[in-house]
């Protein structure tokens, strides 16, 4: 059974910068066309895409954050790492780690809980 | 870039049938997948590659794209199904290849 779950801090004041790990069960991210990736929700908006770390070490960024955005994995704990600098208040958000298992073309199978990080001084 | 639109709200009886639009430019040749978001939770997917459904998805829950609309379908609407309900496509050739519609509320009278 595929899981995944989001931690980190849920307060970050701004110009601080995010640190979120992902720590998933249930595959490998080296098992191929498998992805790992984050999307983000602020309170009571949509969803929007942030990154994806592909199983091929291979990486995609939004490119509107992209200069923010850095996204790494540590394959011995199973874990994906998103850092994002410069955080504002705008960044307040839900942010999601999410399973995508088919390459080219991802859906998101499996989602964690969500964490909500708010920007805040 | 590519833009779904989709209404911000549809209302309906229970034991009815709700259907919910994604708009885009000639979206019948894109793959569409649905997520259900029920309140203070984490989406799910309800519907894959326009109409294939995931194991353990009613089969009340339907999906169909032709021209520029893709539709989910729900049969026989219950109370649990009142919910957020997003779309997304896979656009190759951008850079920004995750797209999602602005979500619809799915309200159940």
């Amino acid at each position: 059974q595929i899981t995944l779950k989001e931690s980190g801090p849920t307060l970050v004041e701004p110009t601080q910068t995010l640190t979120l790990t992902c720590t998933f069960s249930g595959f490998s991210l080296s098992n191929n066309e498998v992805s790992v990736g984050w999307i983000r929700q602020p309170p009571g908006k949509a969803l929007e895409w942030l990154a994806l770390f592909y199983w091929n070490d291979d990486k995609r960024y939004s490119p509107s954050l992209k200069s923010r955005l850095t996204i790494t994995k540590d394959t011995s704990k199973n874990q994906v790492v998103l850092t994002m600098t410069d955080m504002d208040p705008v960044d307040t958000a839900t942010y999601y780690c999410v399973h995508g298992p088919e390459y080219p073309e991802y859906y998101f199978d499996y989602w964690g809980q969500g964490a909500l990080v708010t920007v805040s001084s | 870039s590519y833009v779904l639109t989709q209404p911000p709200s549809v209302s309906v009886a229970p034991g009815q049938t709700a259907t919910i639009a994604c708009g885009a430019n000639n979206i019948e040749r894109k793959n569409v997948h649905w997520y259900q978001q029920r309140p203070g939770q984490a989406p799910v997917l309800v519907i894959k590659y326009d109409s294939d459904r995931p194991s353990g998805i009613p089969e009340r829950f339907s999906g169909s794209n032709s021209g520029n609309t893709a539709t989910l379908t729900i049969n026989r609407v219950e109370a649990g199904d009142e919910a957020d309900y997003f779309c997304q496509v896979w656009e190759s050739k951008s850079d920004h290849p995750v797209i999602f519609g602005g979500g619809t509320k799915l309200t159940v009278l």
